[in-house]
């Protein structure tokens, strides 16, 4: 069956890095579109970045464009995110998503996520 | 970018009752729009696609419609594991989701 699990969450301060880790199961990884989306407590979902199949084709929210860096390791079956200056708005349980589709980018699975903490 | 908009934010319905949620989109998605259902504690799971095509695995109970800029679930008999809060997400430019609806035992 297919599993996303997610790590590498944490406490980080304002201004700091973190890469999160995604592995991937149960599914031939190298064939889907990823993806990161990310909850902030008590909120509602925000889509943060996608990655294609092969790695070539990737976008960001305007929120994250310039901080943060998705890539992909197909050999390994996973999934990153490097975030780099982390703001308190960083703050979220991050998802790991397998986008169903390249026709059309939603969700099928979604990792349990892990969660980010940024403050001082 | 697109805005989703969802209503209303909260919906209390008695079991056995009838659920009725709006997602509206500040332009036009086509029918490229997409429901997820989300439990405390949880991840969210996949519900509808194409505006109307259930996921596998999806009760009938749960149906989707509309396109362009009006969007409707409809849980015809809400169960009580149905008690939830409900996402739409538009992803015919990028992808964005709407604030959502939360579906409370009335």
């Amino acid at each position: 069956q297919v599993q996303l699990v997610e790590s590498g969450g944490g406490l980080v301060k304002p201004g700091g890095s973190l890469r999160l880790s995604c592995a991937a199961s149960g599914f031939t990884f190298s064939d889907y579109y990823m993806s990161w989306i990310r909850q902030a407590p008590g909120k509602g979902l925000e889509w943060v970045s996608y990655i294609s199949s092969s790695g070539s084709t990737i976008y960001y929210a305007d929120s994250v464009k310039g901080r943060f860096t998705i890539s992909r390791d197909n050999a390994k079956n996973s999934l990153y995110l490097q975030m780099n200056s982390l703001r308190a708005e960083d703050t979220a349980v991050y998802y790991c998503a397998r986008v169903a589709a390249a026709a059309g980018y939603y969700f099928d699975y979604w990792g349990q996520g892990t969660l980010v903490t940024v403050s001082s | 970018e697109i805005v989703m908009t969802q209503s209303p934010a909260t919906l209390s319905v008695s079991p056995g009752e009838r659920a009725t949620l709006s997602c509206r989109a500040s332009q036009s998605v086509s029918s490229n729009l997409a429901w997820y259902q989300q439990k405390p504690g949880q991840a969210p799971r996949l519900l509808i696609y194409g505006a109307s095509t259930r996921a596998t695995g999806i009760p009938a109970r749960f149906s989707g419609s509309g396109s362009g800029t009006e969007f409707t679930l409809t849980i015809s008999s809400l169960q009580s594991e149905d008690f939830a809060v409900y996402y739409c997400q538009q992803y015919n430019n990028r992808g964005t989701f709407g604030q959502g609806t939360k579906v409370e035992i009335k």
